[in-house]
């Protein structure tokens, strides 16, 4: 298995609502992320996990708040969205933080109304 | 911070022609890494590079890792109307765990 699967696909949540977005990997990455992505631009990084421990949060707002479960799953939990934090929202993994190539996943694809 | 640098932001190749893309950088890096993201779908990695000089090749294209460590590039030959979409470069130093991205190329295929 070299996926990295992201359910759901697409979500349309309100700015009252509690989500949560699921990333999953099977390749023995020990290393995981999430990234935003806005239209045209590059992925930008906000929470990476190594060994199951959050390592960085790149100053991401509370109402965004990343969970690893174990070396396998990464959750990211949303609550009381703004409508500019619509965006796709990316998982990767990698071998280890600092030395190997991302897998990404498809993405989901967010929008807060 | 580190930067990538990725030029011109559009190009518009004819199908069967081959296409070169650079990325610059003031800073070392020591993974190199080449993307391509179709619209609503996550970044693909086409080839990655971990030593300085290094060529690698995977069917059509071909990059290589500068012997600088501060730029590579990324060749397509014989382009095909799937190859449509933006190609990012994406650099890591070895020291942080921070993914730095180009701001990516958006590549136009004319059949």
């Amino acid at each position: 298995d070299t996926e990295v699967t992201q359910t759901p696909k697409h979500l349309v949540m309100g700015m009252t609502n509690k989500k949560s977005l699921k990333c999953e990997q099977h390749m023995g990455h020990r290393a995981m992320y999430w990234y935003k992505q806005k239209a045209k631009k590059p992925p930008e990084l906000m929470f990476v996990y190594s060994y199951e421990k959050l390592s960085i949060n790149e100053s991401v707002p509370s109402r965004f708040s990343p969970e690893c479960p174990n070396s396998s799953l990464l959750n990211l939990h949303l609550h009381a969205l703004q409508p500019e934090d619509s965006a796709l929202y990316l998982c990767a993994s990698s071998q280890d933080e600092f030395n190997y190539g991302y897998t990404f996943g498809s993405g989901t694809r967010l929008t807060v109304v | 911070g580190q930067q990538l640098n990725q030029s011109p932001q559009s190009m518009f190749i004819q199908e069967g022609e081959d296409v070169s893309m650079n990325c610059t950088s003031s800073s070392i890096f020591n993974t190199w890494l080449w993307y391509k993201q179709d619209p609503g779908e996550g970044p693909v990695l086409l080839i990655a590079l971990y030593k300085a000089g290094e060529l690698t090749s995977n069917g059509r294209l071909t990059a290589q890792f500068g012997i600088t460590r501060k730029d590579s590039f990324l060749n397509i030959s014989a382009s095909i109307p799937s190859d449509v979409g933006i190609y990012f470069c994406a650099g890591l130093n070895g020291a942080n765990s921070k993914l730095t991205f180009g701001k990516g190329i958006t590549l136009s295929v004319r059949p």
